[in-house]
């Protein structure tokens, strides 16, 4: 089983339309969680952190589900500018210092 | 505004040359990390280092090396380049591992090697 897992997408919805994104993570030690953004031939940006009692900015909100290792995002009246690739980041416990593990992203294209 | 620079945007080399990736961090960060990203495979982590002079190995650090001889500066190297480096090299830095630390990216080296 893969580190973290996204479904790749690509998600394409209309402009104002609510979309979500899953993301699982195997390693149950895992203690930090992240949403970034990856724009086309850019580089990674942070979105959001994901804690444990769940987090809203502005139209996004990111849900922590421990007992299934299960990290959501959700987008509420998406935007043209909200096309990107999300990638869901787990830091993975290792001796002390924890590189960040990345799913493969998911692509979504918010359509006028 | 926190910064994170590698030398080259885009690279070409010849099979066999040994390529040095630069990258430069502003923010007095601990550890600094190198990733290779490819369509379909996502960020593959090469090398990371949490100190001057530390390393550890990634997830595929073959054919690769790294070098940390001050805290700013972190060089992947490859010894000896071959078509399936072809690739966007990414480099990151980061406070040291506590609950969420975010991670800063550089703008990326896109390598071909031909």
């Amino acid at each position: 089983r893969k580190e973290v897992e996204q479904d790749p997408g690509p998600f394409n919805v209309p402009e104002g339309a609510t979309v979500a994104f899953n993301c699982t993570y195997s390693n149950s030690a895992s203690q930090s969680f992240f949403w970034y953004r990856q724009d086309c031939r850019k580089e990674p940006k942070l979105l959001m952190s994901v804690y444990s009692s769940g987090n809203e900015d502005g139209r996004f909100t990111a849900q922590l589900n421990r007992a299934s290792q299960y990290i959501s995002l959700l987008i509420r009246d998406s935007k043209l500018s909200d096309s990107a690739t999300y990638l869901c980041v787990v830091s993975a416990p290792l001796s002390g210092n924890t590189p960040l593990v990345f799913g493969k992203g998911t692509r979504l294209s918010v359509i006028a | 505004d926190v910064k994170v620079t590698q030398s080259s945007r885009y690279l070409v080399k010849r099979t066999g040359e040994k390529v040095f990736l630069e990258c430069v961090q502003d923010m007095d960060h601990e550890n600094m990390f190198w990733y290779r990203q490819d369509p379909g495979l996502g960020l593959r982590l090469i090398y990371f280092s949490y100190d001057v002079k530390m390393k550890e190995k990634g997830d595929i650090p073959e054919g690769y090396s790294v070098s940390r001889e001050k805290k700013e500066r972190f060089s992947l190297i490859l010894e000896s380049a071959s078509t399936n480096q072809t690739s966007m090299y990414l480099c990151a830095s980061s406070l040291p591992s506590t609950v969420n630390t975010e991670a800063f990216f550089g703008q990326g080296t896109r390598l071909t090697v031909v």
